[in-house]
This record gives structure tokens, sequence and C-alpha cells, in this order.
């Protein structure tokens, strides 16, 4: 059941170019996303989000835009650097009946930025 | 700046045994998770805790597991009897908010079962 998809398993970009990476979900009630990035033997860091009423988040070279109708959001990265590269998860999360929220997470995207 | 720590690293146990994963969350979080990585596949929601109980579990979180917050820092998962499915990364997670709030991971246990 796989409820968030990233469909590109890995994307390469040059740096100082944009990188852009997709998420698709197909649960309505999500209400809230976010994309976190894992270097390897670390746990996700958070990035950035986006609440389900907004169509666009910016923080820095990192801007998050939703697209309701869709199901569809996406990460840009204006510009990249080499630093960047890493594996990067988009999840939503969804309030459950405890008024809780879980986390419900695709399976990655591997960022190549290259000098 | 605050960070969610965990501990041992690695672990690596036989089928049947018991392990506790250790986790102190960000000091002013009050809602706590424990996630899974297999390897090569996705992170899984295990359970959220609050208020010193279980908030939310998902399948995964069977009568094997149990969690705990012993003295008021710690958060520990336990997993009575291991199986070899159960080699993964664990990640704890804590956040500051109930809802559209972001959760902060450690850097995750990585459990072998042999």
């Amino acid at each position: 059941d796989q409820q968030v998809k990233q469909n590109s398993p890995s994307l390469s970009v040059q740096e100082g170019r944009i990188s852009i990476l997709n998420c698709d979900y197909t649960n309505s009630m999500f209400d809230y996303f976010l994309w976190y990035k894992k270097y390897p033997a670390e746990g996700p860091t958070f990035l950035i989000s986006i609440s389900s009423i907004k169509d666009k988040n910016e923080d820095g070279r990192f801007t998050v835009f939703l697209n309701k109708s869709a199901k569809h959001l996406s990460l840009h990265i204006v510009p990249s650097q080499p630093g960047d590269s890493a594996v990067y998860f988009c999840a939503a999360s969804v309030p459950v009946n405890t008024g809780f929220q879980k986390l419900v997470f695709g399976t990655g995207t591997r960022l190549l930025v290259s000098p | 700046e605050p960070e969610v720590t965990q501990t041992p690293s690695h672990q690596v146990t036989q089928m049947g045994q018991e392990v506790i994963l250790r986790c102190v969350p960000i000091s002013n979080h009050l809602y706590f998770y424990w996630y899974r990585q297999i390897l090569g596949q996705k992170v899984e929601f295990l359970v959220s805790f609050y208020n010193n109980e279980i908030s939310e579990k998902s399948e995964i979180f069977d009568d094997q597991f149990s969690v705990e917050r012993p003295d008021g820092s710690n958060f520990t998962l336990k997993i009575r009897s291991t199986k070899l499915e159960d080699s993964a990364m664990y990640f704890c997670a804590s956040s500051l908010g109930q809802v559209n709030t972001e959760a902060f991971f450690g850097q995750g246990t990585r459990l072998t079962v042999v």
C-alpha cells in the first residue's frame, strides 16, 4: 500500500543547477507534508514542510510546492550544491484517531550533485 | 542544537534474544516515536507515545514490542524475542507539538539478528 510514492529512485544534477524532487500521494486525508534529507548512517534530518492549506513554502534554497488537486508535491533546490547529495524522503502526516499524527514516508530519491 | 540521541549505534543479537534500544529525545518535546527502515525499504511508523502511554501503533508493533519511558528522559523500545526479520535500522523521533509539527530523528540503531 504505497500511499506516498517517489517514482524516481535517483537524480543527478550539476552544481549550480536546479534539483527537482517529486512526490505523489494517494490519501486525501494527508494534511501536512514534509521533506527529510538522509545521509548514510544518520537519521532523517528535517528540511522543510508545507500545510495542505498552502501551495508553496520557501526556506532559503529550498522551496516546496503542493498541488492538492493532482496530489503531488515537489521540492526545488536552487542552486544545488555538492553537499546536498543525499537521499531525500517525502513524508505525509495523517491525523489518527487519537488526534496524533503519524508520518508515512516515500521510498526516497537519491540526489547526486556533481561539481 | 538539541538533538535526539540513540544508543547503541549497532546491536547484534541472536534470534530469540531480547533487545532494548535506547533513545534520549529532545528535552522539551512531549511526543515520542519509533520508526524502522528495513534495508532497501522505506521508513515505517511503529509507535507513538505521549503522557506515558501509547497513542498509536502500527500492525508491525505486535506483542513482541513494547515501549517505556522509565525515568523521564529515556525512551526505550524492547523487542522480547527477536526474529531475523526484525533486522533493520530503528529510528527514534520526538516532536514538540501534537500535529503538523516536524519530528526530529535520532541517528538510528542498526539491529542485526543472526
